[in-house]
């Protein structure tokens, strides 16, 4: 199993470009989620979907959207972009929520705006 | 509301000392607690989980933790450091066996000195 992965590595944009964040997993994770991830801030959940077709908006949702139209894939789309966005951005997912089940994070995806 | 506070943004230790990572946590309900390592330029790996039982939990590469419930902490420590023990742990904590939603802290660095 690749496990989950994300596309592309780096990425610079300019200030208003838009561009979309790509995840994937293979393992039939029924749960994914997008975070950020800033220096000195810890994680912050931005989007999560719970199934096909299922998203809702975590603690910073303001400027992205998503989609869940596959069990595999969960898109991340920046559609304005701005300098507070800068960040770099996880995709995880799991088989299902609640304390037991772990999260199994991407690379992540470097994201700079200028 | 959940929330976790790490103490200590930056621990220095020699090789072979003890590792020594705070964490402590707020929960209206009873937690389920975990401790994730980030090495350089990579996603975040589950290093351990408390979800109910033994307060003691053993994770990968020789961590464990331990949770305090009167406290409210959940402490990480490995007895010996070593070189590639060099990374950043975020504590997390998800409310309850119903909860959907992890919360970070703010990660702290960890720097081995040879």
């Amino acid at each position: 199993n690749a496990g989950v992965t994300q596309t592309p590595k780096f990425r610079i944009l300019k200030i208003g470009q838009s561009m979309t964040l790509q995840c994937a997993q293979d393992m039939n994770h029924n749960y994914m989620y997008w975070y950020r991830q800033d220096p000195g801030m810890g994680l912050k959940l931005i989007y999560y979907s719970v199934g096909a077709g299922i998203t809702d908006k975590g603690e910073v949702p303001n400027g992205y959207n998503v989609s869940r139209s596959t069990t595999e894939d969960f898109p991340l789309r920046l559609e304005l972009a701005a300098p507070s966005q800068t960040s770099v951005y996880f995709c995880a997912s799991s088989y299902s929520t609640g304390g037991q089940e772990t999260q199994y994070f991407g690379p992540g995806t470097r994201l700079l705006v200028l | 509301a959940q929330s976790v506070t790490q103490l200590g943004s930056h621990v220095s230790v020699s090789e072979g000392a003890l590792v020594l990572l705070r964490c402590n946590y707020s929960s209206s309900v009873p937690p389920y607690l975990f401790w994730y390592v980030q090495y350089p330029n990579q996603g975040l790996q589950l290093l351990l989980k408390y979800t109910t039982g033994a307060t003691l939990v053993k994770g990968i590469n020789g961590f464990e933790a331990e949770f305090k419930k009167s406290e409210t902490s959940f402490r990480l420590t490995k007895p010996s450091a070593h070189m590639s023990d060099a990374a950043e742990y975020f504590c997390a904590v998800i409310e309850g066996s119903s909860g959907d939603k992890l919360t970070f802290g703010t990660g702290t660095r960890l720097a081995v000195r040879p």
